[in-house]
């Protein structure tokens, strides 16, 4: 059974730096093929693909983002920890992880990060 | 960048009639395009990868069809538990990229 569940601070100032992390089951980040992505949803908006980390240890990132942002995993743990500098109000989203190389098949419940002073 | 355009932004719909969702990237992505619901609340269920494969478990009444650029998810007969909104999303070789579309709300006629 895959799962990934995300977890970090609810609350973050602004210009601080967000780490979150998504602990995963069912699957190993090690096997060829395995991809864990971050996706972000502001309140009422589209979903926005942030990162993604490979099985080889391979990292993208958006193009509009990639300056502020960091993916990293731990295989043994099973997690993956995604980094964001300089935060801003509006980086208000549910953050969730998610499984896949081309489409996402499993995704995390999502955790609310909410950027207020 | 790729960009993926939805329309409508909002489909009403009655329930048991037919739901046509359309999505348009700037550029092909071949057949590189997945299609998720996502009801208040939850996280994004995949519904449609690789154009038109349906994941594990999704009923028939969903299909999806389409390469290059302009693509299609047709709900063909719909329930009261397909009213959400849906997402397109686009995967790009090289570099490894991902986009989403801006979403298709489908709401109750």
């Amino acid at each position: 059974q895959v799962t990934l569940r995300e977890s970090g601070p609810a609350l973050v100032k602004p210009t601080q730096t967000l780490t979150l992390t998504c602990t995963f089951s069912g699957f190993s980040l090690s096997t060829s093929g395995m991809c864990v992505s971050w996706i972000r949803q502001p309140p009422g908006k589209a979903l926005e693909w942030l990162a993604l980390i490979d099985w080889d240890d391979d990292k993208y990132y958006s193009t509009s983002l990639k300056t502020r942002l960091t993916i990293s995993k731990d295989t043994s743990k099973n997690q993956v920890v995604l980094t964001m500098t300089n935060m801003d109000p509006v980086d208000t989203a549910t953050y969730y992880c998610a499984r896949g190389l081309y489409s996402l098949d499993y995704w995390g419940q999502g955790t609310l990060v909410t950027v207020s002073s | 960048e790729i960009v993926m355009t939805q329309s409508p932004a909002t489909l009403s719909v009655s329930p048991g009639e037919r739901a046509t969702l359309s999505c348009r990237a700037s550029q092909s992505v071949s057949s590189n395009l997945a299609w998720y619901q996502q009801k208040p609340g939850q996280a994004p269920r995949l519904l449609i990868y690789g154009a038109s494969t349906r994941a594990t478990g999704i009923p028939a009444r969903f299909s999806g069809s389409g390469s290059g650029t302009e693509f299609t998810l047709t709900i063909s007969s719909l329930q009261s538990e397909d009213f959400a909104v849906y997402y397109c999303q686009q995967y790009n070789n090289w570099p490894r990229t991902l986009t989403f579309g801006g979403g298709t709300k489908v709401e109750i006629k």
